[in-house]
């Protein structure tokens, strides 16, 4: 079972860029990897997903290397609304297992 | 187009006690989840409907039932109630079962005394 460890927290200052890593020794062939932004008393939001090398969309990167053992989630220029918990999820849909595991979260703390 | 519906939003109960929690989504969804969420423990899956029918154990099951009672609605019930199981759950859904963006409800934050 693909066990995640994530940077409990992590101080940004805005218009850096924020790198924060997920590592995830055990990934299996199937599983594959979504980042999720979460803010106070609010469900997760939906970030980005990937299986291998790079994914971009319109707020964030994803950066996988080769032995997927571990990923980057990328923030460009974060703002002040970017202070918010962000999680890793390795997930194994190609069978119904529940193999469904989130990290424990970043703590992401931007200020001005 | 409300997305994913949580009630209650908050409860108390006794340690013993049972209930249940709704969740129903409006986007024609064909998986449902369950999470909890605990303090530095992430969130953990209870339970999850891969689709209408159908339900499956997720990492933490011990003390829930669930029902798919149809394509919208997904309920997590308590039997009987203990301290352990106090908490912040999260229904979420996606449209399949599979690496597809999950939404999530605003949770119910339970306490259990």
């Amino acid at each position: 079972l693909a066990k995640t460890t994530q940077p409990i927290s992590m101080d940004s200052y805005e218009g850096q860029e924020v790198n924060i890593t997920c590592s995830h020794n055990n990934i299996a062939t199937n599983d594959y990897i979504t980042w999720y932004q979460q803010f106070p008393s609010q469900g997760p939001r939906f970030i980005i997903q990937g299986y291998k090398t790079k994914v971009t969309n319109e707020v964030a990167s994803l950066f996988i290397p080769a032995d997927r053992k571990s990923s980057t989630l990328s923030l460009p220029r974060v703002s002040l609304s970017d202070t918010a918990v962000y999680y890793c999820l390795v997930g194994d849909f190609s069978s119904n297992t529940g193999k469904l595991i989130f990290g424990q979260g970043t703590t992401l703390q931007v200020k001005p | 187009n409300a997305g994913v519906t949580q009630t209650p939003k908050f409860q108390v109960l006794k340690t013993g006690q049972s209930m249940t929690l709704q969740c129903a989504q409006d986007m024609n969804h064909n998986s449902m989840y369950w999470y909890r969420q605990d303090p530095g423990m992430g969130l953990r899956l209870i339970y999850y409907s891969a689709s209408e029918g159908t339900t499956d154990k997720g990492e933490v099951p011990n003390g829930y039932n669930v029902s798919r009672l149809n394509k919208r609605e997904f309920s997590l019930r308590l039997e009987s109630a203990a301290p352990s199981q106090t908490s912040v759950y999260f229904c979420a859904s996606s449209e399949a079962f599979g690496p597809y963006e999950q939404y999530f409800g605003p949770g119910t934050r339970l306490t259990v005394t």
